[in-house]
């Protein structure tokens, strides 16, 4: 059962375009969300977090929207460079009660931005 | 700050080997560390957590005796696979946080596992 989906599994943008990758999950006990970014034969790279009580968080050129009725989030970023080629993986985590900060991901979009 | 040192990157190895891969946190120290397993153009999938000083938490389905994980120290964890066989063959992450609440991991750049 895949509790984080990225139905997306790739995307094209031009250079100086914005870039558009979307997440959807369906366990409401969700209440903290990631994104990452990452390169071939390398570990994921923490981009930017949400938490379930804000609808919105920038960093840069990288926003975060969340829709928690739809259960949903996405992430702009804007303008798309080359350098922004990788696969991005979207997470969420659980809050039971302050546990171990376990992570579901997931399954990745590779986002290609053409120069 | 927040680096993840993991070692070996690459190592193959014949079937019925054991394999030892290291996680380290350089400039932290990580109360809790997770190991992740990755199939190719799939997610990561989380096999254990570990908190330093206790034994690892293992997911549904993921074998304790074939995956041993030690968290021996607050910025050195390890996942041994005993008598690996090519099934084992993988793209293995590991990951490390400061503590509870919401904050994020921090990965190592993984160790791509091939069994021959």
């Amino acid at each position: 059962d895949q509790q984080v989906k990225q139905n997306s599994p790739s995307l094209s943008v031009q250079e100086g375009r914005i870039s558009i990758l979307n997440c959807d999950y369906t366990n409401s006990m969700f209440d903290y969300f990631l994104w990452y970014k990452k390169y071939p034969a390398e570990g994921p790279t923490f981009l930017i977090s949400i938490s379930s009580i804000k609808d919105k968080n920038e960093d840069g050129r990288f926003t975060v929207f969340l829709n928690k009725s739809a259960k949903h989030l996405s992430l702009h970023i804007v303008p798309s460079q080359p350098g922004d080629s990788a696969v991005y993986f979207c997470a969420a985590t659980p809050n039971y009660g302050g546990a171990t900060n376990k992570l579901i991901f997931g399954t990745g979009t590779l986002l290609a931005v053409q120069p | 700050g927040a680096v993840v040192s993991q070692h070996p990157s690459w190592v193959i190895c014949k079937s019925g080997t054991s394999v030892k891969i290291e996680c380290r946190s350089l400039d932290f120290q990580a109360t809790t560390m997770f190991w992740y397993r990755q199939f190719p153009k799939q997610s990561l999938m989380l096999m254990a957590t570990s908190n330093e000083g206790s034994k690892a938490t293992y997911e549904q389905g993921v074998e304790k005796d074939k995956f041993l994980i030690n968290h021996a120290s607050l910025t050195l964890s390890t996942l041994t696979v005993t008598s690996a066989h090519p099934e084992d063959s993988s793209f293995y992450i590991c990951s490390a946080t400061v503590g509870l609440g919401n904050q994020p991991q921090h990965f190592g750049d993984g160790t791509r596992l091939s069994i021959l």
